[in-house]
């Protein structure tokens, strides 16, 4: 059964500073996507990762993929309140299958 | 249309009634997912179309859940006798192709959700 397990659930962090956010996964993936999802809105497409050692840049957040650790990182640069969201990271199989997602990662930007 | 979209945006209904939440796919894409999201449980996958079909129902709760898809197109969840649990936000996401043939990236892009309250 794919598991996805995402930490930190809840993260706080001032405008400016660095983070990291995490996604494991429990078996062999070939597609890893990130969401952002605002409070009452559904869920905003970031990053589709296929292929080990994929990384993808957009504006402050950066992700990447290593399939060997089974591992997924997204990484926030310089924070800014906008980007006070909820992240998701997910991953599916080829072929017909649906979306495995992690618990998802609440972010808070303060000054 | 520009992106999916779902029908009502909220329902409020009473237990034991029986609710159909609409969805209509962006235009050509013959995938079509149903997911739950509730506070505390995340997303959970309910079932996915291709085309018409249905290959995977394993994310149905129980026999009270069903949906349907006619003309490759729209798509309605169906909940009989609902009940509190039932309480969640529904989403419907389509992409180009489930299998990934067209697209390997299978992109899935979301409505905005049905809000459904169980008094």
């Amino acid at each position: 059964e794919l598991k996805v397990e995402q930490n930190p659930l809840f993260l706080s962090m001032q405008e400016g500073k660095n983070y990291t956010i995490y996604c494991n996964y429990s078996t062999t993936s070939d597609r890893l996507y990130w969401y952002r999802q605002d409070p009452g809105k559904s869920l905003e497409s970031l990053f589709v990762l296929l292929s080990n050692g994929a990384v993808k840049q957009e504006g402050r957040l950066m992700a990447s993929l290593d399939t060997k650790a089974r591992l997924s990182t997204l990484h926030i640069t310089a924070a800014v309140h906008d980007l006070s969201a909820t992240y998701f990271c997910a991953v599916d199989k080829s072929g017909n299958t649906p979306l495995v997602f992690g618990k998802g990662t609440r972010l808070s930007v303060i000054a | 249309g520009a992106g999916v979209s779902q029908s009502p945006s909220n329902k409020v209904t009473e237990k034991g009634k029986d609710v159909e939440l609409r969805c209509d796919p962006i235009s050509g894409h013959t995938a079509l997912y149903w997911y739950r999201q509730s506070l505390g449980q995340g997303l959970e996958f309910l079932i996915y179309f291709q085309g018409n079909s249905a290959p995977d129902k394993s994310g149905l709760p129980s026999d009270r859940f069903s949906a349907e898809r006619t003309g490759g197109s729209v798509s309605t969840l169906t909940i009989q006798r609902t009940q509190q649990e039932d309480s969640a936000v529904y989403l419907c996401a389509s992409s180009l192709d489930g299998a990934g043939v067209l697209s390997p990236y299978n992109e899935q892009f979301f409505g905005p959700g049905t809000r459904l309250t169980v008094l």
